[in-house]
């Protein structure tokens, strides 16, 4: 069972605009929430994360919004640039180990594969 | 170095053979975690190590495969006869705290069992 769900397998977004990723988990324990950035033959780069007490956190161009009550947050990426271009993992920790989580063991999606055309 | 650092980038082995994984965390990083990677998939965790001791391994799939840290800094996976199925990208990251808060990763070795 998928407690950190990624639906969007890929997005296409034209540079310049804003790109929105999404991401969906059903662990109600879960209150730390990342997003990781992956390029091809390289490990996951932390990118920005949320504190489950809050709905908002901010750096640069990459915005997290965190709604608890719909267990759902979003990456938004504005302006979006080509180099933007990877696939993006959300991920989640918290809780404990009898529940599924655990609150330095991460939980990843499957990933989106975002694409910035120029 | 500056980052994780994990040895050999790519592995290609003959099924049943025994492989060993090394990760190289960043200096200072108490807490160090493997992840394997399928394709297709996010990366899950195999084992959590705080210091020298496994924290906890309820990750790892069996027990073909087994990770050390005796000095509380480089740590090996290792993995005995290996089968097709181990074929994955096996990810390290370390952390400074161990309680919420970002893993660093390294560039994943690529295992290939054939």
């Amino acid at each position: 069972d998928q407690q950190v769900k990624q639906n969007s397998p890929s997005l296409s977004v034209q540079e310049g605009r804003i790109s929105i990723l999404n991401c969906d988990y059903t662990n109600s324990m879960f209150d730390y929430f990342l997003w990781y950035k992956k390029y091809p033959a390289e490990g996951p780069t932390f990118l920005i994360s949320i504190s489950s007490i809050k709905d908002k956190n901010e750096d640069g161009r990459f915005t997290v919004f965190l709604n608890k009550s719909a267990k759902h947050l979003s990456l938004h990426i504005v302006p979006s640039q080509p180099g933007d271009s990877a696939v993006y993992f959300c991920a989640a920790s918290g809780g404990f180990t009898n529940s599924g989580g655990s609150n330095y063991k991460l939980t990843f999606g499957k990933g989106t594969l975002l694409t910035v055309n120029p | 170095g500056a980052g994780v650092s994990q040895t050999p980038s790519n592995k290609v082995t003959e099924k049943g053979k025994y492989v060993e994984l090394r990760c190289d965390p960043i200096s200072g990083h108490t807490a160090l975690y493997w992840y394997r990677q399928s394709l297709g998939q996010g990366p899950e965790f195999l084992i959590y190590f705080q210091g020298t001791g496994a924290a906890d391994d309820s990750g790892l799939p069996n027990d073909r495969f087994f990770a050390v840290r005796p000095e509380g800094s480089v740590s090996t996976l290792k993995i005995q006869r290996t089968e097709r199925g181990d074929s994955a990208v096996y990810l390290c990251a370390s952390s400074l705290l161990q309680v919420n808060t970002e893993a660093f990763f390294g560039q994943g070795t690529r295992l290939t069992v054939v």
